[in-house]
């Protein structure tokens, strides 16, 4: 079965700091999808990114940068130096393989980023 | 401007009440999805519609219904079948393995 983990809940972190959110993931399929998105306190979710499976080059957008390592199942987004902004619960999810007509995401249980003055 | 839609923001009701929630879109996605969203957890598939007139259930579909007679709006109806319907419902619209485009969410708060 699919399967998204995030093992942080909360993260606290001070301005300026960097901050790595994990993400670890099952799946039995060798082409998917990964996401991050991002739920600020007015509750809508924010797409970040989408990584294909077969793409494992890093990303950097800006602070944001992102690290997929098949080999551990893992796909960890990095703020560096965070803002207050920052501040938002963060979701990471697998999509449905494709071939399947269905676009259907499973979300991890997202961590929440608190960036203090 | 283009998005999806959802209405209302704050939606209160009796237990044993049925209640429609609304979701539109304007993007021109085929697949609609309806995710339910409680404290603490990530969010969980209740219903997703691929074209007009066809809809399928997702992990959590018990207590709810939905219809799709037009491409642009997904309704979804909490029904009184619903145990525990209190939470925050997100609406998404999406293309094929598209990233998803959610709305701004309904809090459901059932008394």
């Amino acid at each position: 079965a699919q399967k998204v983990t995030q093992a942080q809940t909360e993260i606290s972190v001070v301005e300026k700091e960097d901050v790595t959110l994990d993400c670890v993931y099952e799946t039995r399929d060798t082409t998917y999808y990964l996401f991050w998105y991002k739920q600020p306190p007015s509750g809508e979710l924010v797409f970040l990114i989408r990584r294909n499976s077969f793409d494992e080059q890093n990303e950097i957008s800006g602070r944001y940068s992102w690290n997929f390592q098949k080999s551990t199942s893992s796909f960890n987004f990095t703020i560096t130096a965070s803002q207050v902004v920052d501040s938002a619960v963060y979701f990471c999810a697998l999509s449905e393989p494709l071939g399947n007509q269905g676009g259907k995401l499973i979300f991890g249980q997202g961590t929440e980023l608190s960036v203090k003055p | 401007d283009g998005g999806i839609t959802q209405s209302p923001k704050y939606l209160f009701r009796k237990e044993g009440q049925n209640v429609t929630l609304s979701c539109e879109q304007n993007l021109n996605h085929d697949a609609m999805y309806w995710y339910r969203q409680d404290p603490g957890q990530g969010l969980r598939l209740i219903y997703y519609s691929q074209i007009v007139n066809d809809f399928q259930k997702g992990d959590i579909a018990e207590g709810y219904s939905v219809s799709r007679e037009k491409k642009e709006s997904f309704p979804l109806t909490v029904t009184s079948a619903q145990k525990n319907p209190t939470a925050f419902y997100l609406c998404a619209g999406g293309t094929y393995n598209s990233p998803l485009h959610f709305g701004n969410g309904t809090r459901l708060t059932v008394t």
